[in-house]
């Protein structure tokens, strides 16, 4: 059970070039987000969408842009690639029907924007 | 809006022993979830155990137990019977119940270090 996939797992970019982090669930999950870490920060919501079609802001959404075609997949964009934005990010996701709501998380890509 | 606050950014355990990391919280929710994450140094976010905000029980699973006092505000995980594995972050983390938002808010994490 593969669970929560992200891709790539590291890379690094120069300013102002874009990429695409791949997220792809196969627990057949409404629910999915995707969060950065910091150091001494913390997890941050960057965007969610609880359904393909359906997504909205987190706490710290600019820089970055979602889409939702299908249950599976939850890419994370961007556009134009900044120092500020190196970061590790997670892609999480959870199924409505569970007692306690909690996300399984991917294993996380680190970003580095030169 | 919701906040988690975590006050000890390290704490040091002797193995065997067991260890409290405290979580205090802020929230209008009238029901909220709880919840503690271990991250171990490879990186990877391990779900740990959940606290309802109306369970009447405080949470366990295994060596794991949540001390819920609602009055206080405060979610501090237990550690019993420390072990070497245990070193890592931890996270407590909130949301809102009956809502569409799942969306976690975190705290800012604790480093635990278990010494032999």
């Amino acid at each position: 059970n593969a669970g929560v996939t992200q891709t790539p797992k590291f890379q690094v970019l120069k300013t102002g070039q874009s990429m695409t982090l791949q997220c792809a669930q196969d627990m057949n999950h409404e629910y999915m987000s995707w969060y950065r870490q910091d150091p001494g920060m913390g997890l941050r919501l960057i965007h969610y969408s609880v359904g393909a079609g359906i997504t909205d802001q987190g706490e710290v959404p600019n820089g970055y842009n979602v889409s939702r075609s299908t249950t599976e997949d939850f890419p994370l964009r961007l556009l134009s690639a900044a120092p500020s934005q190196t970061s590790v990010y997670f892609c999480a996701s959870s199924a409505p029907g569970q007692n306690t709501g909690e996300l399984f998380f991917g294993e996380g890509s680190r970003l580095t924007v030169l | 809006a919701q906040k988690i606050t975590q006050t000890q950014p390290g704490m040091f355990v002797q193995e065997k022993e067991a260890v409290t990391l405290d979580c205090t919280y802020d929230t209008s929710d009238p029901s909220y979830g709880l919840f503690w994450y271990k991250q171990p140094s490879s990186g990877e976010m391990i779900f740990l155990i959940y606290q309802g905000s109306y369970d009447q029980q405080n949470a366990t699973e295994g060596r794991y137990s949540l001390n819920f006092q609602k009055a206080r505000k405060s979610a501090n995980l237990v550690i019993s019977a420390s072990q070497l594995g245990d070193s890592a972050m931890y996270f407590c983390a909130m949301r809102p119940v009956y809502t569409g938002r799942r969306a976690l808010t975190f705290g800012s994490g604790t480093r635990l270090q278990v010494q032999p």
